[in-house]
Order: structure tokens, then sequence, then C-alpha cells
């Protein structure tokens, strides 16, 4: 079973919508979570982080811990096309702080 | 945030040759540094980690003999692919950690590698 399981899409939407980007972990242990966002043929950059159960909220983006289903979840608000990428769950890994990641799920909003 | 460059940013090279990718962090001091590989509408793996003065450690599955990598100071490591095969073709990423600044990593802008 893979540590981190992701839908990878893709996922179009309208411009407005509600989008739920959702991961499932294998590992109880895992304590940190992570959203990336990345845009083709870059680098990802960090969205925003967890750390155990719960809900944190940056703007228009809200990440969600469900440690007794083994779940994380993204929801972006008010989605605008410029949200147009890939999204990647990720949980930290080994002793050294390596990321381990989802497949991605590949988001298009259409105007 | 802080800023991670890579460089290059694509590469086009002939089969049997050596490519090196550098990455640097421009506003810290890494003490580790990731690689990463990404196939397409894949995710990204890890590949090695590096500490600043030590030897890298190697994901199973990856040649350490193949990809060399150096870290030489606490600003840069490099990621040498060598007698490289079309199959060698992905996306490279590097990420540099810095215990201060919280443990976070940053990426930076990947290199697109193609073996012909």
């Amino acid at each position: 079973q893979k540590e981190v399981e992701q839908d990878p899409g893709p996922l179009s939407v309208p411009e407005g919508a509600i989008v739920s980007l959702n991961c499932t972990y294998s590992n109880s242990a895992f304590q940190y979570f992570m959203w990336y966002r990345q845009y083709s043929r870059k680098g990802p950059e960090l969205l925003m982080y967890t750390y155990s159960s719960g809900n944190k909220e940056d703007g228009r983006f809200t990440a969600q811990v469900d440690k007794s289903s083994k779940y994380i979840s993204l929801f972006i608000r008010d989605s605008q096309p410029s949200d147009s990428a890939t999204y990647l769950c990720a949980h930290q890994g080994g002793s050294q702080g390596n990321l381990i990641f989802g497949k991605g799920t590949k988001l298009s909003v259409k105007p | 945030g802080a800023v991670v460059s890579q460089h290059p940013s694509w590469v086009i090279c002939k089969s049997g040759t050596s490519v090196k990718i550098e990455c640097r962090s421009l506003d810290f001091q890494a003490t580790t540094m990731f690689w990463y590989r990404q196939f397409p509408k894949q995710s990204l793996m890890l590949m090695a980690t590096s500490n600043e003065g030590s030897k890298a450690t190697y994901e199973q599955g990856v040649e350490k003999d193949k990809f060399l990598i150096n870290h030489a100071s606490l600003t840069l490591s490099t990621l040498t692919v060598t007698s490289a095969h079309p199959e060698d073709s992905s996306f490279y990423i590097c990420s540099a950690r810095e215990e201060n600044r919280g443990g976070e990593a940053f990426f930076g802008q990947g290199t697109r590698l193609t073996v012909v």
C-alpha cells in the first residue's frame, strides 16, 4: 500500500466554485501534512501545512486533517483561473525531513 | 519565503554524456538538501538526501555511481547525471532545508532533462 494516495484527476471546475482536494495516508504516526501547488514545469511551492488534526485557514484556502480516518483535505473557495495547477499533498517522511508526496491532482478552473 | 535557485531550467544532451545540475540556497544555509525526480504524471520521488560535508544517502533503486551528488558548502549542492540515457529524461527538483527555519523545505524551480 502506498504511503500517500491521491486521485490524480484531472478536475475541472468553473470559476467561483468550491474545490475539494483529498488524500489518504497509511501511517498513523505521521504528524505534519503539507499541500503544495505546482505549476506546469515548475518546482512545487508550499501552500499550507498542518500539524495533527484540525483545520487551518489561509485566505481562500483551508487545510483539514482527520487523523481518525487518515484523511487530509484542501478546500479552495471562490476558485480562480490562476488556481489552475497540480496540487500535491505530502507528509514529512524520513528522519532528515524529506517529504513523501501523493501523485498530485491536476486542477483546471475555467473562466 | 526563502529562495532556492536551480540551474539550468532545462537541458538537452546526447546519450552517453554527463549533465550537472546546480542547486543553491540564496538567502539561507541549507543543512540538508534533497534531490527528487518526477516523471510525467507521477509524483516527486526522493532520489537522495545530502548533508553538507558528508556523503549523500541514496534511496533504494537509485544508482549512486550514476547520480553523483556533491554538497560541498551550505549553499550549494550539485547532481551530476553520468552517462545519461534516454530513460534518465525527467524533471529533477532540488529542495533545501534549514533547521533554523523550522525545518521547512524550499524547492528549486526544477530542471527538465531530455536525453536524445
